[in-house]
């Protein structure tokens, strides 16, 4: 079965500067999806980013980038210039490409420090 | 507007009292999956769909029902609620095996 660890279960960074939230996983498998959720105060589970495998080049969203590391399988979200409404629970999940759902980390609560 | 629902937003019930958690997405998506979400435990699939009648186990469906009997709808029974079965619990569903997973607002489930 596959795993997903974050081995930060609390990150704190002051406003506008630059951090980085490590996830490591487990596969067998050559083809499978990385995603990164937030998750607000509000409970809602927010996509930040997404990486095919297959795909060398490193996903980017605005402020928001992956360093992804195949053969380490390391999946690494850097938020720059972080915002006070960047305050959240981040989780790392993978999916196989299979039926059935994501399987998730445990969580990195980051805070933002104004 | 794109969504997934879920009724009731927050329920209280008492150990061993029949209840259901509705799910309902209108994007037409093909596969759906209820997750709970715990302290320290990050979330943890329960079941999964593929289409209309086809439902498999996730990683702790101990204690738990679906079904899907229409397209959009995907319904969590819980026959014999405990107390350790107070969680968060979300629906989510998706267009296809690639694509990434929409999910409902949540529901709190408070058993005691």
């Amino acid at each position: 079965a596959q795993t997903v660890t974050q081995s930060q279960p609390e990150m704190s960074v002051q406003e506008a500067e630059t951090v980085t939230l490590s996830c490591t996983y487990d596969t067998s498998e050559s083809d499978y999806y990385l995603f990164w959720y937030k998750q607000p105060p509000s409970r809602q589970m927010i996509l930040v980013i997404r990486q095919e495998a297959y795909k060398q080049q490193n996903a980017t969203e605005n402020r928001f980038s992956v360093n992804f590391q195949k053969a380490a399988k390391s999946f690494s979200l850097k938020i720059s210039d972080s915002q006070l409404g960047d305050a959240a629970m981040y989780f790392c999940a993978y999916n196989g490409g299979g039926a059935d759902g994501l399987t998730f980390g445990k969580g990195t609560h980051l805070i933002i420090q104004p | 507007e794109a969504q997934v629902t879920q009724n009731p937003r927050y329920l209280i019930t008492v150990t061993g009292k029949k209840l259901t958690v509705t799910c309902s997405q209108n994007m037409n998506h093909e596969y759906m999956s209820w997750y709970r979400q715990d302290p320290g435990l990050g979330l943890r699939q329960i079941y999964y769909s593929m289409n209309v009648e086809v439902t498999d186990k996730g990683d702790v469906p101990e204690g738990y029902k679906v079904s899907r009997k229409e397209k959009r709808n995907f319904p969590l029974i819980l026959e014999s609620p405990s107390p350790n079965q107070t969680s968060l619990y979300f629906c989510a569903s998706r267009v296809g095996l690639a694509n990434e997973q929409f999910f409902g607002p949540g529901t709190r489930l408070t058993v005691l």
